[in-house]
């Protein structure tokens, strides 16, 4: 079956550095890939859609140069949060449609800690 | 999307049957009703989805009213490992969802198999 494969699992940085975590698709191609977040006892928020060679589709309060969004390949997207606040430690979740599939396969997340 | 509404959380005996119900009263003719499961601090999972039939897979069944706008989800002996959060989701099918074909999650039914 379709595997999204996410890196780092987890990352701990320090409060105004950049982390960026990676999503690939290890066995199909994806033009188009999601970018969740998760704060602790919560549902999954969609911050934006990352589309293959274009610029992302960022979800209306979403901080689009805070969280950057490259996706220059069909099996890779990378998402950047720049300048990392404590506030912005969460579970960070990719996802991408695979045609073969049944759509939607996720990655297994990766948690951020800022100190 | 159509909305759906959810128990926030359920108890279940591990080896019985787990149902998960579902409300989406306000589904289109054209939406299919998904399933996906959330393991603690784990990517989603897809689970199953159907249109009007109902379906069966390896993991569970999925049963659709007749006028569609209900379902539940069963899991028909569950074991420990089942222990997550259950998200029903309503939304046309991916392959013609176009622009849209972002997946949104609502807050889901936190299922506890007990031993």
């Amino acid at each position: 079956g379709a595997v999204v494969s996410q890196h780092p699992s987890w990352v701990i940085c320090k409060s105004g550095t950049s982390v960026k975590i990676e999503c690939r698709s290890l066995d199909f191609q994806a033009t188009t890939m999601f970018w969740y977040r998760q704060f602790p006892k919560q549902s999954l928020m969609l911050m934006a859609t990352s589309n293959e060679g274009s610029k992302a589709t960022y979800e209306q309060g979403v901080e689009k140069d805070k969280f950057l969004i490259n996706h220059a390949s069909l099996t890779l997207s990378t998402l950047t949060v720049t300048s990392a606040h404590p506030e912005d430690s969460s579970f960070y979740i990719c996802s991408a449609i695979d045609s073969g599939n049944y759509g939607y396969t996720f990655g297994s997340g990766t948690r951020l800690t800022v100190v | 999307d159509a909305k759906t509404t959810q128990p926030t959380s359920m108890d279940c005996a591990e080896g019985r049957a787990a149902n998960l119900p579902c409300n989406h009263s306000t589904i289109s003719g054209n939406e299919y009703v998904y399933w996906y499961r959330q393991i603690h601090s784990q990517g989603p999972q897809y689970i199953i989805h159907g249109l009007k039939n109902n379906e069966t897979n390896e993991m569970a069944s999925l049963i659709i009213t007749e006028d569609r706008k209900s379902s539940t989800l069963i899991l028909p002996h569950a074991t420990l490992r089942d222990t997550a959060v259950y998200y029903c989701i309503v939304r046309v099918d991916w392959k013609w969802g176009g622009a849209t074909n972002k997946l949104i999650f609502g807050t889901g039914t936190l299922l506890a198999v007990q031993p």
